[in-house]
C-alpha cells in the first residue's frame, strides 16, 4: 500500500479565514512533505519534516505553518492567504531522509483563496 | 523542447506507438532520479526510479535511461495506450538524502487513439 490521503479535496477561504490541510500516511514513512503546485508547473517543495522534526523550511510566508502531530499525521495551518496562495497542495511520504527514497504522493487539496 | 510561460513541451502520439520523453537536469552531483506521473486533478504517481550507478533500469513497458555525461534523463514507454495520457515529470535528488527533489517542467502526453 503505498497510499498519502489528504482532505479537503477543494478548499475556497477568504483572506481573512484561518484553515487547516490534513495529510495521513500509514506506510510507516518518517519523512513528511508539503509541496505547492501551480497550474501548468512542476510541484515546489516548502516543508520536510524527518522523524517529526521539521528539517527544511523552503523561505515559505508565515502565513503557512506546518505541523507533524505523530508520525503518520501532517497539517498544513493557512491564515491570511493572499490570492496568488491558490493552488494544489501536495503532500508526500518517503521511508526516511537519510537515502535517496522515493516519495509517494497523495491527490493534493485544491485550494483558492478569494 | 522549453516551455515558455504557460505552455509545457507537448508529445503526441498514436496509441501503439513508442514514446520517448526527454528530460535534462542540472545537477552532476544528483544521484537518484525518478519519474512521475500526473494526470489532471491527481497528485504525481511514481513510474520508475534510477541511481546515478545505473545507465538504464527497465520495469512494466517504462525504461528509464540515464547519461551523466550530459546530464539527461530519458523515459520510453513501450506501446503507449489511452491511459498513458498525462503530464510526465522527471525529478532529481539534489543532495544525499531524499529531502531536496526538484521537479523538472514537465512534458504533456496525448495518445491518440
Amino acid at each position: 500500500d503505498t497510499e498519502v490521503t489528504q482532505t479537503p479535496k477543494h478548499l475556497v477561504m477568504g483572506m481573512t479565514n484561518k484553515k487547516s490541510l490534513k495529510c495521513e500516511q500509514h506506510m510507516g514513512h518518517r519523512a513528511m512533505y508539503w509541496y505547492k503546485q501551480k497550474a501548468k508547473k512542476p510541484p515546489e517543495l516548502m516543508f520536510v519534516y524527518s522523524y517529526e522534526k521539521l528539517s527544511i523550511n523552503e523561505s515559505v510566508p508565515s502565513r503557512f505553518s506546518p505541523e507533524c502531530p505523530n508520525s503518520s499525521l501532517l497539517n498544513l495551518h493557512l491564515h491570511a492567504l493572499q490570492p496568488e496562495d491558490s493552488a494544489l497542495y501536495l503532500c508526500a511520504s518517503s521511508q526516511s531522509t537519510h537515502l535517496p527514497e522515493t516519495q509517494y504522493f497523495g491527490p493534493g487539496t485544491r485550494l483558492l483563496v478569494l | 523542447g522549453e516551455s515558455v510561460g504557460l505552455h509545457l513541451p507537448t508529445l503526441s502520439v498514436q496509441e501503439g506507438d513508442n514514446s520517448i520523453i526527454n528530460c535534462a537536469y542540472s545537477n552532476s552531483a544528483s544521484d537518484y532520479f525518478i519519474w512521475y506521473k500526473q494526470e489532471s486533478g491527481k497528485g504525481p504517481q511514481f513510474i520508475i526510479d534510477i541511481r546515478s550507478n545505473m545507465d538504464k533500469r527497465q520495469g512494466q513497458r517504462v525504461t528509464v535511461l540515464l547519461n551523466k555525461t550530459v546530464k539527461h534523463l530519458s523515459l520510453q514507454i513501450a506501446a503507449t495506450q489511452p491511459g498513458d495520457s498525462a503530464v510526465y515529470f522527471c525529478a532529481e535528488n539534489m543532495e544525499g538524502g531524499s529531502e531536496k527533489l526538484v521537479f523538472g517542467k514537465g512534458t504533456k502526453l496525448t495518445v491518440n487513439p
